[in-house]
């Protein structure tokens, strides 16, 4: 099984800035098949990004996704008010089970 | 679009088996996986196992032994069956859709998730 292990677990951060979150894997996730997720409190997780790097439909071009191997990183590269909110990485590199970072919350500073 | 929705009790006894509904609609549940995940308060998200419309399976071997997922086409619906649950099930659980290719297995669209807690 693949662990995912995101950094930093907080991200504190004003509206307008950049936002860099990590995803480190316990081994090669195969051909960057890496999704993130992004969740508001009492929603679903809603897909960003997939295959590391493309963005989902209807994702702002704002988020970025980028890395291969064992290093993943999400970036926001100007935070609006509704991006405040929790993100997860998911590897489907491999077999099952399919794995999850515990989360980045990024709040407002 | 095709949309995902969750069904059944959110309180379970311990002991019992925790018991699931999801219904998908706007589309045909053929073609894809199906999956379960959940996310107890507060904590992140598990995957909990999926199903492919023809039935085969795949699970987490963290709950392999606990778990059953069906499929009825028919109904345009598959199911969760989590036995002997104690406290630490107790979490929002989703349905989610992934697509049936190796390589292209992230989750979208989710369900909007029900809360199942576990407690006499």
């Amino acid at each position: 099984e693949i662990v995912l292990t995101q950094s930093p677990a907080t991200l504190s951060l004003s509206p307008g800035e950049r936002a860099t979150l990590s995803c480190g894997a316990s081994q090669s996730v195969s051909s960057s098949y890496l999704a993130w997720y992004q969740q508001k409190p009492g929603l679903a997780p809603r897909l960003l990004i997939y295959d590391a790097s493309s963005r989902a439909t209807g994702i702002p071009d704002r988020f970025s996704g980028s890395g291969s191997g064992t290093d993943f990183t999400l970036t926001i590269s100007r935070l609006e008010p509704e991006d405040f909110a929790v993100y997860y990485c998911q590897q489907y590199g491999s077999s099952p089970p399919w794995t999850f970072g515990q989360g980045t919350k990024v709040e407002i500073k | 679009q095709v949309q995902l929705q969750e069904s059944g009790p959110g309180l379970v006894k311990p002991s019992e088996t925790l018991s699931l509904t999801c219904t998908v609609s706007g589309g045909s549940i053929s073609s894809y996986y199906w999956s379960w995940i959940r996310q107890p308060p507060g904590k992140g998200l598990e995957w909990i196992g999926y199903i492919y419309y023809s039935g085969s399976t795949n699970y987490n071997p963290s709950l392999k032994s606990r778990v059953t997922i069906s499929v009825d086409t028919s109904k345009n619906q598959f199911s969760l069956k989590l036995s002997s649950v104690t406290a630490a099930d107790t979490a929002v659980y989703y349905c989610a859709r992934s697509i049936a290719v190796a390589g292209a297995n992230w989750f979208d669209p989710w369900g909007q998730g029900t809360l199942v807690t576990v407690s006499s």
